[in-house]
């Protein structure tokens, strides 16, 4: 294991439901990111954050918001989301923002009904 | 523009070949090149990476090779085994952003027994 978890692994929702995903780090890591893979496209890139201050906010519609009370940990709230929001959510930590490894978590698949 | 991509979706190796993964970038500036390898149900996991100053890297079992004039990555296994049944990613490193990477869209390698 990477020494990254997520929660829940699978999530169904529907568009006016709401719910979190989240994500902890056990590595001690200062920087998390959520990422957003789809279907035959490359993994996005949708927040970073640094000693728990967002220092990315990559164009991501505002029915994403992203919150990290601590180093440890990053949540991802969801509402009215839309069916072309299903895909596999991954977090990953690194030790800093500056080129190092990010240590991936194993994702949440989320299908929006 | 900046991307990064593959030239092959999928690649059948048999069991205990050498496989062979490439990997086009079109970013001159970039300067640091990760490969991840992804199995079923996982979070990207971290293989190897490199750097522009360099133009080979060993690791155990694999090696990256990188050309930069035809800016050009690979990614050699050794003796492939059926562990080693994946989907594999190149990712570039942004030239103005040190903790953005621009992932490719993946190849997928089949090791037949």
């Amino acid at each position: 294991e990477t020494g990254v978890t997520q929660t829940p692994r699978h999530l169904v929702m529907g568009m006016t439901n709401k719910k979190s995903l989240k994500c902890e780090q056990h590595l001690g890591h200062n920087a998390m990111y959520w990422y957003k893979q789809s279907a035959k496209k490359p993994l996005e890139l949708m927040f970073v954050y640094s000693l728990e201050e967002r220092v990315e906010n990559n164009s991501v519609p505002s029915r994403f918001s992203p919150e990290c009370p601590n180093s440890s940990h990053l949540f991802l709230h969801l509402h009215t989301l839309q069916p072309e929001d299903s895909a596999l959510y991954l977090c990953a930590s690194s030790q800093d923002t500056s080129r190092s490894e990010q240590f991936f978590g194993p994702g949440t698949r989320l299908t929006v009904l | 523009g900046e991307s990064v991509g593959l030239h092959l979706p999928t690649l059948s190796v048999q069991e205990g070949d050498n496989s062979i993964i490439n990997c086009a970038y079109s970013n001159s500036a970039s300067d640091y090149f990760i490969w991840y390898k992804q199995e079923s149900g996982k979070g990207p996991q971290f293989i190897i990476d490199i750097r522009s100053n360099m133009d080979k890297r060993q690791g155990q079992r694999v090696t990256v090779l990188l050309n930069k004039t035809v800016k050009h990555l690979s990614l050699q296994i050794a003796a492939t085994q059926p562990g080693d049944s994946a989907v594999y990613f190149c990712a570039e490193n942004k030239k103005d952003s040190s903790y953005k990477l621009i992932f490719g869209s993946g190849t997928r390698l089949l090791v037949r027994p």
